[in-house]
């Protein structure tokens, strides 16, 4: 069964830093990796999604890769801001089971002016 | 384009009545899926349709039932509400279930008293 675990579990930067959050999943064996950005009481918003095939993956001050041998993959944020406070979850779709994703339990972000 | 809908936003529901919570996507995906989402728990599957007229159980399929009505809409229902059944509920739809990226509506939050 696929697990998915993230690290660390909550982070607190100033405003200006890099960051990285983390991410690893147990089976190898995966169609793709979808980061997620989730505000407080909202729904999930679709960051960057890496294929199998690829090895990164960015979007403005986001970039994403992927490890698939060794299960990680890692979200940068560069130059972080104040509006990038939110929870980064990580998904991994996988064939067997039910071909979908499993999600890791977040890593809530804090970026302090 | 409104992407995925579900209705309602919040509900509040006494120990054995019944609810449907409704979805609904404007993407011609052929895949939906309902998850729930708990502290400390993260994400979990309840049901996916893989394609119209098809349904099958996820994770935590107990207590619920779901109906693909139509290529767009897929419903989840709750026929005797327990409190264990409090969260919220995200659904999502993706082109094909696997390899695409998948869409989240904004959620539904129920409490079970």
């Amino acid at each position: 069964k696929q697990e998915v675990t993230q690290i660390p579990a909550a982070l607190s930067v100033p405003e200006g830093e890099n960051l990285v959050l983390n991410c690893s999943f147990t089976d190898s064996a995966i169609y793709n990796l979808q980061w997620f950005r989730q505000d407080p009481g909202k729904g999930l918003t679709s960051l960057l999604l890496i294929q199998s095939s690829q090895r990164e993956q960015t979007s403005g001050r986001l970039n994403a890769s992927l490890d698939k041998s060794s299960g990680r993959s890692t979200l940068y944020i560069a130059a972080s801001q104040p509006g990038d406070s939110a929870t980064y979850l990580c998904a991994v779709s996988s064939p067997g089971g039910y071909s979908t994703l499993t999600f890791g339990k977040g890593t809530m972000l804090l970026v302090s002016p | 384009n409104a992407g995925v809908t579900q209705t309602p936003k919040f509900q509040v529901l006494k120990t054995g009545q019944s609810m449907t919570l409704q979805c609904a996507q404007d993407m011609n995906h052929n895949s939906m899926y309902w998850y729930r989402q708990d502290p400390g728990m993260g994400l979990r599957l309840i049901y996916y349709s893989a394609s119209e007229g098809t349904t099958d159980k996820g994770e935590v399929p107990n207590g619920y039932n779901v109906s693909r009505l139509n290529k767009r809409e897929f419903s989840l229902r709750l026929e005797s509400a327990a409190p264990s059944q409090t969260s919220v509920y995200f659904c999502a739809s993706s082109r094909e279930r696997g390899t695409y990226e998948q869409y989240f509506g904004p959620g539904t939050r129920l409490t079970v008293t």
